[in-house]
């Protein structure tokens, strides 16, 4: 299985900032990577897909980098909307997710 | 609009059999794939399964390989996770998701709201 592994855990921010989550692959996956916003007691929402590609309806504030084995989510502003938990997947092979990244409110 | 409807929570003894069902809708049902994530109490997302409705083409997790069965019934767009005999550890949310890609190499764009599966005795 190909590991997927986010920094940081946990983070907090402020209404505004911007804020970037790393996601790693113990591998080289090329650009077959997703990113999922989940809220509290909610399904995830796929927000990009092949990296970078962000999906219909998604806010522009949203932005996904990188190839290989190192990936960023970018919030260039944060909302309030945006406190939640982001997951990567991987799907250069069967899928598996990093453990998660929740941001919070500081 | 694609949707995705899932089955209620349920409420099991250990040993005890159980199938949840998501039913489709929005989309062509024999053209994408259809599978199942399970996310624990407080934990991550971990893919089980998925099916390729068209000709039956499934694949499983090595993790979940030979504990949970995927199936479809394409007259009612609907598919199915079930277990033979429940354990504790099984206990969590089981999210369905339409896949998105090649055979083996997926991900997620619509999701169920999830099916609650409580394990205990």
């Amino acid at each position: 299985d190909i590991q997927m592994t986010q920094s940081p855990s946990t983070l907090s921010a402020s209404v505004g900032d911007r804020v970037t989550i790393t996601c790693r692959a113990s591998q080289s996956i090329s650009i077959w990577l997703a990113w999922y916003q989940q809220k509290p007691g909610k399904a995830p929402e796929l927000l990009i897909n092949k990296a970078s590609s962000l999906e219909s309806g998604v806010p522009s504030r949203f932005s996904g980098g990188g190839s290989g084995t190192e990936f960023t989510l970018t919030i260039s502003s944060l909302q309030p909307d945006d406190f939640a938990t982001y997951y990567c997947q991987q799907y250069r092979s069967s899928p598996t997710f990093g453990q998660g990244t929740r941001l919070e409110i500081k | 609009e694609v949707q995705l409807e899932q089955s209620g929570a349920e409420v099991k003894k250990p040993g005890e059999s159980l199938k949840i069902s998501c039913k489709t809708s929005g989309y062509t049902f024999t053209s994408s794939w259809i599978g199942w994530v399970r996310q624990k109490p407080g934990k991550g997302l971990e893919w089980v399964a998925m099916i390729f409705p068209g000709d039956s083409d499934i694949r499983y997790s090595p993790s979940f390989q030979g504990q949970v069965t995927i199936s479809v019934d394409k007259s009612v767009s609907t598919a199915y996770l079930q277990w033979s005999s429940l354990r504790a550890s099984d206990t969590a949310m089981y999210y369905c998701a339409r896949g998105v890609g090649a055979v083996g190499n997926y991900y997620m764009d619509v999701w169920g709201e999830g099916t609650s599966v409580t394990v205990s005795s």
